[in-house]
């Protein structure tokens, strides 16, 4: 099945810096790459995610980059607050039900 | 709001208790799924169901037992949990079909004395 493994298992970082969440995903055939932010006691919620016919995706403050050839994605958050320290996962799909998710990488954005 | 509502939010049971979770989505959706959520570990796809077909068992102990009565509700029956069995137990839906995006409602806590 698909592994996908994600790096770094937490970040600190400044306010106003940026931050950045890589992925890697074994199987060739996956096609969806979503990324989720979950918040001190919630469900994950969908922040963006990406098609494989695409490289490039962005929406306000993040992005997400795909490189199929070495099967890896990328979060990208610009500018960061305080209320973007959560813990955020990324996943990977072949294209059916069964999403493969990442361990989760813990941001904290220092005041 | 996320659409996708999960009942209790909370939950202690003892390791002899029945006990059941509920979840239900006012998404149209036509698939449901319950996940496993563990500290320091990636999200674990229990059960999937489509259409209120069971499409997806991932290797769960049958002391958890699913149940969709309808395309709306998905329950989780839990009989003779051990302790390591105390996670968060994630329900969502989906629209159904390839790459779809994957809806989480906010959780159970459960907890095994």
């Amino acid at each position: 099945g698909e592994n996908v493994e994600q790096h770094p298992s937490t970040l600190s970082v400044q306010e106003g810096d940026s931050a950045v969440i890589k992925c890697t995903y074994s199987d060739s055939a996956s096609n969806y790459f979503p990324w989720y932010k979950q918040e001190l006691g919630k469900g994950p919620q969908l922040i963006i995610d990406i098609r494989s016919n695409v490289g490039e995706k962005k929406d306000q403050r993040i992005a997400v980059t795909l490189n199929k050839t070495a099967k890896h994605f990328s979060l990208h958050i610009t500018e960061t607050q305080p209320e973007d320290s959560a813990v955020y996962f990324c996943a990977a799909s072949i294209g059916d039900y069964k999403l493969s998710f990442g361990a989760g990488t813990t941001v904290t954005v220092r005041a | 709001e996320t659409g996708v509502t999960q009942t209790p939010r909370h939950l202690v049971m003892g390791m002899t208790n029945k006990k059941s979770l509920k979840c239900e989505q006012h998404l149209g959706h036509n698939a449901m799924y319950w996940y496993k959520q563990s500290a320091k570990k990636p999200l674990e796809l229990m059960f999937v169901y489509n259409f209120k077909e069971q499409t997806e068992n991932n290797s769960v102990p049958s002391r958890f037992s699913p149940e969709c009565p309808n395309s709306s509700h998905l329950f989780l029956h839990l009989h003779t949990l051990q302790p390591e069995d105390s996670a968060l137990y994630l329900c969502a839906s989906s629209p159904g079909g390839p790459g779809n995006t994957i809806y989480f409602g906010e959780g159970s806590w459960l907890t095994v004395v």
